[in-house]
């Protein structure tokens, strides 16, 4: 069955420490990749996607993904954090038309 | 613009009694998701609408859950019988078009069941 990993459940960094959650999927096919955020007592956002094309995606606030296809992996970076970044950060593919959601990276940034 | 709205915003039910939950989508959304987050579990896809198109029910699970969409707009998610597992936050999403393509969500609807 197709999935989505987030290896990493929590991480814990320093303002202005570099970012990189990891996010790996199990499809052979076309893919469609997201990553959403849920900062604390909001709703979910996106922050960035991928469909098609430079596999180096940029979305908001500062933050960037990078497709690797023959990694199965869409790993989500930002070169410093900052501490209004703590956030709740899910992976998400679309795979044979149906949307799997990765558990979750809590993201606690210490000013 | 207004967002997605949901309600109830909590819902706090016994085992065995049938419960609803309420998506209002964004105005001239035509695709409309429903998402389960369980704790620890993550979101879980249940129930997508794309226009008058026959919804995706591939997530539902188990016959216990429906959802219809009236008008294409509101949407109303069903938990028949519910049980202790069910226990969640479930999630509506909107997109201006289908295809998956970006969603906005509502704030969600916490359901407890004792």
């Amino acid at each position: 069955a197709q999935s989505v990993s987030q290896h990493n459940h929590h991480v814990i960094l320093s303002e202005a420490a570099s970012l990189e959650l990891g996010c790996n999927y199990s499809y052979g096919g076309t893919v469609n990749l997201f990553w959403y955020v849920q900062y604390p007592g909001q709703h979910l956002q996106l922050l960035l996607k991928y469909f098609s094309g430079d596999p180096l995606v940029k979305g908001i606030k500062g933050f960037e993904a990078e497709f690797i296809k023959s990694k199965f992996s869409f790993n989500l970076r930002k070169p410093s954090v900052q501490w209004s970044d703590t956030a709740e950060y899910f992976c998400a593919v679309i795979a044979g038309n149906q949307f799997y959601f990765g558990t979750g990276t809590s993201l606690t940034v210490i000013p | 613009g207004a967002g997605v709205s949901q309600s109830p915003s909590n819902k706090v039910t016994e085992k065995g009694k049938d419960v609803e939950l309420r998506c209002d989508p964004i105005s001239g959304h035509t695709a409309l998701y429903w998402y389960r987050q369980s704790l620890g579990q993550g979101l879980e896809f249940l129930i997508y609408f794309q226009g008058n198109s026959a919804p995706d029910k591939s997530g539902l699970p188990s016959d216990r859950f429906s959802a219809e969409r009236t008008g294409g707009s509101v949407s109303t998610l069903t938990i028949q019988r519910t049980q202790q597992e069910d226990s969640a936050v479930y999630l509506c999403a909107s997109s201006l078009d289908g295809g998956w393509n970006t969603q906005y969500f509502g704030p969600g609807t916490r359901l407890t069941v004792l």
